[in-house]
């Protein structure tokens, strides 16, 4: 069965605090693993996919990596307005199957 | 539309009432996605159409849950004879292909009293 397990849970940083959420997972082969962002009250909303080893994708302050067990995003001097959830999501290659995610990371930065 | 759009934004029903949520897709996009997200929790699967076919109901926790898509346009999720642990935020994402990232509307907040 696929696994998706996020850590921390919750974290709280000072603004311009640098930091890295991990998202551990499990599948039977990766056609790809994605991040989202959620606000509170709203819906996710897509931040990267990276589809294999070694990949990398910036935007902004956030990048993620991603290796053979895991993915990082690394968020570089945060901002107040960065604090959110932040959900990984795993997808098995085979046929239409749906995305896997995780219980998420509850981000706070303080001003 | 420009988003995925998903109607009421809340609702309260009364144990054992029946209820329907409604998600509008993006124009064009193909496959449509039911997810469940009890509170402090990731989005758990519910159902997959492509098109109009319900491709993947197996995430459905009874058969007191019902989805369809009978245009391939439009879904509705019925819950009947509701129960307190049907309480969740229900998400609708729609996606052009069966890959790559889903767009999410901003959910139904049910709340079963």
């Amino acid at each position: 069965e696929d696994q998706v397990t996020q850590s921390p849970e919750a974290l709280r940083l000072q603004e311009g605090e640098s930091s890295s959420l991990n998202c551990s997972y499990t599948v039977s082969g990766l056609r790809g693993l994605f991040w989202y962002r959620q606000d509170p009250g709203k819906g996710p909303e897509f931040l990267f996919t990276l589809y294999s080893a070694g990949e990398e994708k910036e935007k902004e302050r956030l990048k993620a990596t991603l290796t053979k067990k895991e993915s990082f995003l690394h968020i570089t001097a945060p901002k107040p307005e960065d604090s959110a959830t932040y959900l990984c999501a795993v997808q098995a290659p085979s046929g239409n199957t749906p995305l896997v995610f995780g219980k998420g990371t509850r981000l706070s930065v303080i001003a | 539309g420009a988003g995925v759009s998903q109607s009421p934004r809340y609702k309260v029903a009364k144990r054992g009432q029946d209820v329907a949520l409604r998600c509008d897709p993006i124009s064009g996009h193909v496959s449509l996605f039911w997810y469940q997200q009890a509170l402090g929790q990731g989005p758990e699967f519910l159902t997959y159409f492509q098109n109009e076919a319900q491709l993947d109901k197996s995430g459905l926790p009874s058969d007191r849950f019902f989805a369809e898509r009978p245009e391939g346009s439009v879904s509705t999720l019925k819950i009947q004879r509701t129960q307190q642990e049907d309480s969740a935020v229900y998400l609708c994402a729609s996606t052009i292909q069966t890959s790559g990232g889903y767009t999410f509307g901003s959910g139904t907040r049910l709340t079963v009293v």
